[in-house]
């Protein structure tokens, strides 16, 4: 049973840097793309970008400057990084697991982590 | 851009309901491919994959959901809505970067 687990700051003030961290749990870590989607009212689903297990990476470009994702594959994580948050990046952000073969098939997601940027 | 129509659906229990979405740009890869998905939201629930490659049902996807569609417009249907199919469905494009989604559709049972 694949599980993706997700955790990180749920509050930030403007100019702080977010910072999530998936763990995924059970399946191939190599076999797939790692995704970060956030979800607000104002932009409903809008993707963030993806990493696969080598580290190669693909950023929306309207988040691109500030976005940096990793991956540990020692233990199965991968991470988000967002620079110099506004409350426009106040959002529920979801990491999911992407089928390489079937790109866009989300097929499994974190449970979300609301995060609140606010002074 | 994906558009999708309409974006609330209400539903009688047992009729079918549909779900329309277009983008503005064709969404055949140049590998041949149509990477077209749909998504549902249930409230409280994750999110869950419905459909990928515009048709393809993914496992334990019962099989009253359907998808079909080239090009820029494509539909997802429910033969039969049962109670447990309320929820926001969203379609979403990979053919190109970024990923978008359309803007959901609300399925409710009138």
């Amino acid at each position: 049973q694949v599980q993706l687990q997700q955790w990180g700051a749920g509050l930030l003030k403007p100019s702080e840097t977010l910072s999530l961290i998936c763990a995924v749990y059970g399946g191939s870590f190599s076999d797939y793309y790692w995704s970060w989607i956030r979800q607000s009212p104002v932009k409903g689903l809008e993707w963030i970008g993806e990493i696969n297990h080598r580290g190669g990476t693909n950023f929306n470009p309207s988040l691109k400057s500030r976005v940096t994702m990793s991956v540990d594959k020692s233990k199965n994580q991968f991470s988000l990084k967002l620079t110099s948050v506004t409350a426009a990046d106040t959002a529920i952000y979801y990491c999911a697991r992407e089928i390489i073969a079937a790109r866009g098939a989300f097929d499994y997601w974190g449970q979300g982590t609301l995060v609140t940027v606010s002074s | 851009v994906m558009t999708q129509t309409p974006l609330s659906s209400p539903v009688t229990l047992g009729q079918p309901a549909s779900i329309s979405c277009r983008s503005s740009q064709s969404l055949v890869h140049s590998d041949g491919n149509t990477y077209l998905s749909w998504l549902q939201q249930r409230p409280g629930q994750p999110i869950r994959l419905l459909i990928y490659k515009i048709s393809n049902r993914f496992s334990g996807v019962p099989d009253r959901f359907s998808g079909s569609g080239a090009g820029t417009d494509f539909t997802l249907k429910i033969s039969r809505v049962e109670a447990e199919d309320v929820g926001v469905y969203y379609c979403v494009q990979a053919t190109q970067f970024p990923r978008t989604f359309g803007q959901g559709t609300t399925v409710e049972i009138k």
